[in-house]
This record gives C-alpha cells, structure tokens and sequence, in this order.
C-alpha cells in the first residue's frame, strides 16, 4: 500500500520570503512523485513531477522539488514567494506499473502582503 | 473549451435524491477518475476506470456508481444522495493503458451539496 503524509495543513508565509512545504510518502516499489497546485475556485493542475533521474525537478514558476529515496521525501520549496502562488498544494505518489494515485491532505500556502 | 468538462458544476439536492454528475474529456486519454474533496482530507479516490469495459472501486465506493458510457464519457451516480456526501466531487483522465506515468488531468470541479 502506498500513502502521503503532509505535515502541515497551513503555511502562512510573507511575499518575497522563502518557503518549503513539506512532503513524506510511503511505498514499497518505485514511486513517481507529483505536486499538484490548486487555486481558489479552480481544479488541480500538475505543478511537477518526478518520475526518473536527477532527484531536483523544477516548475517553470519557480518551485523545485528533491526526492529524497532515503527518507521518502518530496518536498517543495521555492527562495521567493509571489501573491499568486497562494493556493493549496497537494503532493500525490503512485507506483510504477500503477493502479491508483493516492494524495496527500494538501497544504494551504497563504502568501501575505 | 476545457479538456476535461464537468457538469453541473455547481448543485443543491434534497436528502433521497438521484444525483448524476457527468464528466466528458477531448484528451483522447483511457483512464478516467472520481474523485471527492473534504477540507482537510484532500482527494479520495471513489471509482476509476482504465477502459470502457473496466470499472473499479476506490477506497470510498460506498453509496455511489458509475458508468463508463465511451471512452470519452463517465459519469458518477448518487442513488440515494445524504448529507454527508456534500463535497467537492472532481473528474481526472490519464493516458495510456500500460504505459502511463500517472499524471492528471482534472475538470473544474463539481460542488454538490445536500441538505
């Protein structure tokens, strides 16, 4: 069985500082690891992924994710936060040869002025 | 137009009721997906299914049913719709049917609620 665990619910941050949101999954095969971004009123959008090969991915807005195989992580940062990156964030796994994707309890990211 | 379309977007029913929500998709994509959105529980899979002759349960089955009428097309049922089934109910594709990465693509979302 796999499964998602991120730790925070809420995270508020001030514009133009840095921000991690964090991540921990649990599988017993090889995982693809996804973060996705949902805006107010809006349904979820793939914000990256990975999937094989270098362990830091990246967004085209700025957000970089590790994998960390030694301790099942997946965690997102990015160095300086914009107003409209306030959104909730949710991370997902699934495995390879998959069936299901299963998600985490998302993170609400609240960029303040 | 959206990839993946939902409809109704927006419903209020009565306890008791039948409630349809459908889902249509332009990706082309095998794989379609629903599921339903609880603040502080993110997204739990209720059905999914990989082709039109393949349905599957997800971890929350119980009280609804769907129907994969093309491969275009699935639909969720609510035959007997109650309070505790006001949500935020979304459809998903992904590609491929033993080559996939697993990635989505969802609609804008169905907010039902039942009083």
């Amino acid at each position: 069985a796999q499964s998602v665990t991120q730790l925070d619910s809420q995270v508020p941050v001030f514009e133009e500082a840095p921000v991690e949101l964090r991540c921990n999954y649990s599988s017993s095969v090889s995982v693809y690891l996804f973060w996705y971004v949902q805006y107010p009123n809006q349904g979820l959008q793939l914000l990256l992924k990975y999937l094989s090969g270098s362990t830091l991915v990246e967004s085209i807005n700025g957000f970089e994710a590790e994998f960390n195989k030694s301790q099942t992580s997946f965690h997102l940062r990015k160095p300086s936060v914009h107003i409209s990156d306030t959104a909730e964030y949710f991370c997902a796994v699934t495995s390879r040869g998959y069936q299901k994707v299963t998600f985490g309890t998302g993170t609400k990211l609240q960029v303040i002025p | 137009d959206a990839d993946v379309t939902q409809t109704p977007r927006n419903r209020i029913t009565k306890t008791g009721k039948r409630i349809m929500l459908e889902c249509s998709q332009t990706k082309g994509h095998d794989r379609m997906y629903w599921y339903r959105q609880d603040p502080g529980l993110g997204l739990r899979l209720i059905y999914y299914s990989f082709d039109v002759k393949d349905i599957n349960k997800g971890e929350i089955s119980d009280g609804y049913s769907v129907s994969r009428q093309a491969q275009a097309k699935f639909s969720l049922s609510l035959e007997s719709a109650i309070p505790n089934q006001t949500a935020l109910y979304f459809c998903a594709t992904s590609e491929g049917r033993t080559m996939t990465t697993g990635e989505l693509f969802f609609g804008e979302g169905s907010r039902l609620t039942v009083l």
